[in-house]
């Protein structure tokens, strides 16, 4: 079974400061990893995903995420916070074998002027 | 943006009564999912397809059932709403090899009396 962990369901930036969303999984098996963001009344946007190979994975909107095995981590990082960042992220775990994905509960992040 | 639209976009009915939601999709893509998002629950999987006529649970599906006679077309019934449903549904679609991502549709906002 996999399972997505995502600390913090509101978080709260200064612009111009380091955006940090924290994300933990549980998968028996190599996970694929995804960022997700949702801006309001929107579905869900692709932002980044893990699946093989380099551990840092850059995504849009100057976001990138850093796949830390030993601690079973997916944390996004974005190194200065814009006004247009203000959105729900969301953090999904997937396998290989398995279409299905499993999300956490989400972060809202806001930005403070 | 992936050809994925929900309809209805709003909808507002009364307990008891039977409701369906559409997904079409464009893309030709074989799976089909359909989540709904609550606070704090993030996104959680209803039904999903693997095909024309192939069909699995996910974890929240009781109250719910699902049809798809063409690849394009993912239906969501709930047979007899209840105040419990009141959520926003999400439709998702993926395409084998593609290290399980999916593209979402801009949700249908459901209200139940």
């Amino acid at each position: 079974a996999q399972s997505v962990t995502q600390l913090g369901s509101h978080v709260s930036v200064s612009e111009g400061a380091l955006v940090l969303l924290r994300c933990n999984y549980s998968s028996s098996v190599p996970p694929y990893l995804f960022w997700y963001v949702q801006y309001p009344n929107q579905g869900l946007q692709l932002l980044l995903k893990y699946t093989t190979g380099a551990t840092l994975v850059k995504g849009i909107n100057g976001f990138e995420a850093e796949f830390k095995k030993s601690e079973t981590s997916f944390h996004l990082t974005k190194p200065s916070a814009h006004m247009s960042d203000a959105a729900e992220y969301f953090c999904a775990v997937g396998r290989f074998g398995n279409e299905k994905l499993t999300f956490g509960t989400g972060t809202r992040l806001t930005i403070i002027p | 943006d992936a050809g994925i639209t929900q309809s209805p976009r709003h909808k507002v009915t009364e307990t008891g009564t039977p409701v369906t939601l559409r997904c079409h999709q464009t893309e030709n893509h074989r799976y089909m999912y359909w989540y709904r998002q609550d606070p704090g629950h993030g996104l959680r999987l209803i039904h999903y397809s693997y095909g024309v006529k192939d069909t699995d649970k996910g974890e929240v599906s009781d109250g719910y059932s699902v049809s798809r006679s063409k690849t394009e077309d993912f239906l969501l019934t709930l047979e007899s709403a209840t105040s419990s449903q009141t959520s926003v549904y999400f439709c998702a679609i993926s395409e084998a090899g593609r290290h399980n991502e999916q593209f979402f549709g801009p949700g249908t906002r459901l209200t139940v009396l």
